[in-house]
């Protein structure tokens, strides 16, 4: 089972900041099968990325997603309230699929 | 657009088995899409269950492998999730979420999640 490593486990930031998620991998996932999830309280997560870097629909331009082999990011270019939330990668590659321990987002 | 909509009980015992249905509205479950149940346990993280085709073929997580069956209802365009000989680590928010068209993951829609206790 690949083993999804996300850090930090909290990020402490305020609106307009550039936030920066990482999840690593403990075998090779290959760029074509990492996804990564926003989650809010009381609501199911929402596929922001998938293939590692290409936008689900309705995702604004703010989420970028980059990386291949072991190691992945999740950039939010600039902070909007609406993005304080915790994020998850997933990888789809090799059954059975994992999901990261997700990153909180928070405010500053 | 599609919707997905999780149901049955909220309460089950110790070693009984958990049901649930997800129901597809706007789609058909017969379209080129994997289905998928996922959990979330109490302030914990994601676990992928298992996931079925509309052929019927379905994927488990060899974790669960042993206890699970999901199958496929297409005249009522819902898959359904049973979960046998349960215990309290199995008290959780289960997801019905369907695959991105082609892919196994990628989870794009989802229904709103239905929260399972088990407890006597």
């Amino acid at each position: 089972e690949i083993v999804l490593t996300q850090s930090p486990g909290t990020l402490s930031l305020s609106p307009g900041e550039r936030a920066t998620l990482s999840c690593r991998a403990s075998q090779s996932v290959s760029s074509s099968y990492l996804a990564w999830y926003q989650q809010k309280p009381g609501q199911a997560p929402r596929l922001l990325i998938y293939g590692a870097s290409s936008r689900a629909t309705g995702i604004p331009d703010r989420f970028s997603g980059s990386g291949s082999g072991t190691d992945f990011t999740l950039t939010i270019s600039r902070l909007e309230p609406e993005d304080f939330a915790v994020y998850y990668c997933q990888q789809y590659r090799s059954s059975p699929q994992t999901f990261g321990g997700g990153t909180k987002v928070e405010i500053k | 657009q599609v919707q997905l909509q999780e149901s049955g009980p909220g309460l089950v015992k110790p070693s009984g088995t958990l049901s649930l249905t997800c129901a597809v509205s706007g789609g058909s479950i017969s379209s080129s899409n994997w289905w998928s149940w996922v959990r979330q346990s109490p302030g914990k993280g994601l676990e992928w269950i298992g996931e079925i085709y509309h052929s019927g073929s379905t994927n488990y997580n060899p974790s669960l492998k042993s206890r699970v069956i999901i199958s496929v209802d297409k005249s009522k365009n819902q898959f359904s999730l049973k979960v046998s000989s349960v215990t309290a680590a199995d008290t959780a928010v289960y997801y019905c979420a369907r695959g991105l068209l082609g892919l196994t993951g990628a989870f794009d829609i989802w229904g709103q999640g239905t929260m399972v206790t088990v407890s006597s």
